[in-house]
C-alpha cells in the first residue's frame, strides 16, 4: 500500500485566508519531500521541495514544514487565490528509485 | 532545457482491445522514468519504472506491460484491456535518485 498518506481529502478556503495541508509518512529512511499541484486534467507540478536535514522552507506564498518525529509533513499557503483551486499531493523519496505520493487533498477556494 | 512528451492526450478504446501508450523526454540523458495511474478522484499508483534501456521494474501485477527500446523512450502496453485500465497515465521522468519527478500531460483512457 502507499506509505504516505493525508490528514483530509478535502479543505475549503475562503479566498485571502492562509491554507494548510497536510500529510503523513511512515518511512522514516525518506530523506526527500516534495509538494505537487494537480490541476483539472493535468499532471502534477512541483510546488516546493524539502530534505530531511531541514524543518522548514519557504517559497513563493508557500512554505512546507517537516517534522521527522511524527513523521509529518505540511504545505502552507498564503493568501489563497482562486487560481490554488487544485488537488495537492506530496511526495516521499528514500534515496531509491521510486517517488511515492500520498492519496491527494482537493483544495476549493471560495470567492 | 528538458521537455517530457506523452500522447494521445486522450483515448477511447473497446475491452479486449490492445494499448500502446508513448512518452519521451529530451534534453536529457540516461533519465529515469516512470508510469502512474491516477483513478477519478485519487491517488497516483506507481506502475513500472526504468533505469536504464531495456530494464523494466515493475510494481503492480496487472494487465499492462512497459518497454524502454530507446534511452528517453518509455512505452505502455496491452495485449487486451480491461474495463478496469481506464484511468489517467501518467509517465513521468526524474534526473538521478533523490530528485523531483517531471510529469507529463498525461492521457485519459477510458476503456468501453
Amino acid at each position: 500500500g502507499e506509505s504516505v498518506g493525508l490528514h483530509l481529502p478535502t479543505l475549503s478556503v475562503q479566498e485571502g485566508d492562509n491554507s494548510i495541508i497536510n500529510c503523513a509518512y511512515s518511512n522514516s529512511a525518506s530523506d526527500y519531500f516534495i509538494w505537487y499541484k494537480q490541476e483539472s486534467g493535468k499532471g502534477p507540478q512541483f510546488i516546493i521541495d524539502i530534505r530531511s536535514n531541514m524543518d522548514k522552507r519557504q517559497g513563493q506564498r508557500v512554505t512546507v514544514l517537516l517534522n521527522k518525529t511524527v513523521k509529518h509533513l505540511s504545505l502552507q499557503i498564503a493568501a489563497t487565490q482562486p487560481g490554488d483551486s487544485a488537488v495537492y499531493f506530496c511526495a516521499e523519496n528514500n534515496n531509491d528509485y521510486k517517488l511515492s505520493f500520498g492519496a491527494g487533498t482537493t483544495v476549493t477556494v471560495r470567492a | 532545457s528538458q521537455t517530457i512528451h506523452q500522447w494521445p492526450a486522450t483515448l477511447v478504446q473497446p475491452v479486449g482491445s490492445p494499448l500502446s501508450l508513448e512518452c519521451t523526454v529530451e534534453g536529457t540523458s540516461n533519465p529515469n522514468l516512470y508510469w502512474y495511474r491516477q483513478a477519478a478522484g485519487r491517488g497516483l499508483q506507481l506502475l513500472f519504472y526504468s533505469v536504464g534501456i531495456g530494464q523494466i521494474s515493475s510494481e503492480v501485477p496487472q494487465n499492462l506491460s512497459a518497454s524502454r527500446p530507446q534511452d528517453r523512450q518509455f512505452i505502455l502496453s496491452s495485449k487486451k484491456l480491461l474495463l478496469s485500465d481506464s484511468g489517467f497515465y501518467l509517465c513521468a521522468w526524474v534526473p538521478f535518485s533523490g530528485a523531483e519527478a517531471f510529469f507529463g500531460q498525461g492521457t485519459r483512457l477510458t476503456v468501453v
